[in-house]
């Protein structure tokens, strides 16, 4: 019963450098979405997915990409690594955007130096 | 999506219920209230949701006011795992559209032995 799995869960990346956070459910649902959280703050999304093959962008995309290619799987790229993007980055999913509860994954935390 | 406005902490002894409001004046008819809870460095929990009357589940109950304009969530018997960052969103029911749930700064609910 795995539900949504973030890897890595810590990584510390240099200015500039390039990596991807991997998020992957089981669950069957449709939509999936990125957030960050910054220390003591509330969490902000960065992209969102409704299906295979469609991506949109949240409150806060600069510096990210997304692709899903497939129903269970939503990477997220960080091309240029820059300090304003140590964060803790949540995976979530749900069946459809009405009405449903979202499940989360267990972060993955960023630092960036 | 309406604000909602919670208070930044509270204490509750353990044993004893919690009551967690939360203000959403500007709600307007088609929107739910959400409740999602975050235990330290862990990804968000659902907890409930309604629209309308009041809600209950085998973690929590849900009261809306007649108005809708606030609510609250009990927790019938705190427990010391319960000590978490709690928030209270609204959301539209949306028809098709991804609507992403949009956190606030939450309510920090500590449960003292």
């Amino acid at each position: 019963n795995a539900g949504v799995t973030q890897t890595p869960k810590f990584r510390i990346l240099k200015i500039g450098q390039s990596m991807t956070l991997q998020c992957t459910q089981d669950m069957n649902h449709n939509y999936m979405y990125w957030y960050r959280q910054d220390p003591g703050m509330g969490l902000k999304l960065i992209y969102y997915s409704v299906g295979a093959g469609i991506t949109d962008k949240g409150e806060v995309p600069n510096g990210y990409n997304v692709s899903r290619s497939t129903t269970e799987d939503f990477p997220l790229r960080l091309e240029l690594a820059a300090p304003s993007q140590t964060s803790v980055y949540f995976c979530a999913s749900s069946y459809s955007g009405e009405n449903t509860e979202a499940f989360f994954g267990q972060g993955t935390r960023l630092t960036v130096v | 999506d309406a604000k909602t406005t919670q208070p930044p902490s509270m204490d509750c002894a353990e044993g004893r219920a919690a009551n967690l409001p939360c203000n959403h004046s500007t709600i307007s008819g088609n929107e739910y209230v959400y409740w999602y809870r975050q235990i330290h460095s862990q990804g968000p929990q659902y907890i409930i949701h309604g629209l309308k009357n009041n809600e209950t589940n085998e973690m929590a109950s849900l009261i809306i006011t007649e108005d809708r304009k606030s609510s609250t969530l009990i927790l019938p018997h705190a427990t010391l795992r319960d000590t978490a960052v709690y928030y209270c969103i609204v959301r539209v029911r949306s028809s098709g559209s991804a609507r992403q749930l949009t956190f606030g700064s939450g309510t920090q609910l500590t449960v003292l032995p």
